[in-house]
């Protein structure tokens, strides 16, 4: 069965330091891996994605993850965080479990950025 | 337009009630999903259409009912619903069929409370 972990529930950073949230996975075969953020009662957005190719990912808002396959790894950084950035991120992987593609998300982390 | 729509954003219901949830979206996205989440917890996956045909049913109760009358809507109709069911109910979409590399658009969510 495929699985995300987040290890952290929540970061704290200054603004203007750079940020990272930590996500490790487990899929059969090739990871397709993404990063999500849900501000406080919405939905959650896409921020970006990795299929194959280059193992640094440049999404929306100036984040960036960075996919290592031999530490099953998918951490999302930013250079600059924003106070705005605070939010609920979520990492995801695709695959197939249970006999059909899922989606299956990380518990979450929440990114406070402090002024 | 690029959004996912889901009405009511709010609902109340007691036990013995019957109510609907609605998702629309114009993006001519042909795979739609229910998803459910708990407080500080991540999305769980409910039910997926594809090409309006239900696909996967993680099991759901019965008391939960699915139904995609087209390719731009999905309802989740519910009926005699528990308190333990209280959560904000997410709507998704995605391009083509259940395939592995696309990125998902959720609604806002509506937040269901059972009394």
């Amino acid at each position: 069965a495929q699985s995300v972990a987040q290890p952290e529930d929540q970061v704290n950073v200054a603004e203007g330091n750079p940020l990272t949230v930590k996500c490790t996975y487990s899929v059969s075969g090739n990871p397709y891996l993404f990063w999500y953020v849900q501000y406080p009662n919405r939905g959650l957005q896409f921020l970006l994605k990795y299929i194959t190719g280059d193992n640094l990912v440049k999404g929306s808002y100036g984040f960036e993850a960075e996919f290592n396959k031999s530490q099953t790894s998918f951490h999302l950084k930013k250079p600059s965080a924003l106070v705005s950035d605070s939010a609920l991120y979520f990492c995801a992987v695709r695959g197939v479990s249970g006999g059909y593609q899922k989606v299956t998300f990380g518990t979450g982390t929440k990114l406070q950025v402090i002024p | 337009d690029t959004e996912v729509t889901q009405t009511p954003k709010h609902l109340v219901m007691g036990m013995t009630n019957k109510k609907s949830l609605k998702c629309e979206q114009h993006m001519g996205h042909r795979a739609m999903y229910w998803y459910k989440q708990k407080a500080k917890k991540p999305p769980e996956l409910m039910f997926v259409y594809s090409y309006e045909k239900l696909s996967i049913n993680e099991s759901v109760p019965s008391r939960f009912s699915p139904e995609c009358p087209n390719s731009s809507l999905l309802n989740l109709h519910l009926h005699a619903l528990q308190p333990e069911d209280s959560a904000l109910y997410l709507c998704a979409s995605s391009q083509g069929r259940v395939a592995t590399n696309e990125k998902l658009f959720f609604g806002s969510g509506t937040q269901l409370s059972v009394l």
